[in-house]
């Protein structure tokens, strides 16, 4: 069946990088997101990558994929306290439809 | 700008009461979905629509009702059959690639729904 893992919370230093983990199982995953949702507000797409790369960077953000142990990483380098938000990684599988399986989502909270 | 609009931002229900949260998409994207969110459970589908006129069950549709009359809007009614309705509720649109699809979902901000 089809699960994502992420730990529950996250501090981070201003200034400093996060670096927030997720587990998927299920091997059949085409893309991988993450999402990050400020205090009252809906989800706002970050990035995206296909399961076939290893890494994509985007600016301050990295996206690690390791297939193999079934683990995706984004990391956020000079975290700013505007980064303090839920981050959420997502995955769809080859057969949804377009549907996704979220994880339960990662609390970041930046300290000056 | 294109974007997706959910009204109410804060709706309060009474017992035995139905209540419609609404959800417009200009993005002219073909899916659309609701999720409902719970502190620390993430995001559960309810329903998910593909085509206009058809919609599927998702994870939790039991106390909820969906119609998909026009690509543009996606509207969902919680009955008095859902026992625990306070949430979060979140519409999300995508383009539609078939089978396969892969395509971002885009999110509108969001209904806080209460129990009165």
């Amino acid at each position: 069946g089809e699960d994502v893992e992420q730990s529950l919370f996250l501090s981070v230093r201003e200034g400093d990088s996060s670096v927030i983990n997720c587990t998927y199982t299920d091997s059949s995953s085409t893309y991988l997101y993450w999402y990050k949702q400020e205090p009252g507000a809906g989800l706002q797409l970050l990035t995206y990558i296909f399961s076939n790369m290893d890494m994509k960077q985007d600016q301050r953000l990295t996206v690690l994929l390791n297939k193999k142990d079934k683990h995706l990483s984004l990391r956020i380098a000079d975290t700013q306290t505007g980064d303090s938000a839920i981050y959420f990684c997502a995955e769809t599988l080859t057969d949804s439809w377009g549907k996704f399986q979220f994880g339960a989502g990662t609390q970041v909270v930046v300290t000056p | 700008d294109g974007g997706i609009t959910q009204s109410p931002k804060y709706l309060f229900r009474k017992e035995g009461q139905n209540v419609t949260l609404s959800c417009e998409q200009n993005l002219n994207h073909d899916a659309m979905y609701w999720y409902r969110q719970d502190p620390g459970q993430g995001l559960r589908l309810i329903y998910y629509s593909q085509i206009v006129n058809d919609f599927q069950k998702g994870d939790i549709a039991e106390g909820y009702s969906v119609s998909r009359e026009k690509k543009e809007s996606f509207p969902l009614t919680v009955t008095s059959a859902q026992k625990n309705p306070t949430a979060f509720y979140l519409c999300a649109s995508s383009i539609m690639g078939g089978q396969y699809s892969n395509q971002p979902q885009h999110f509108g901000d969001g209904t806080r729904l209460s129990i009165l």
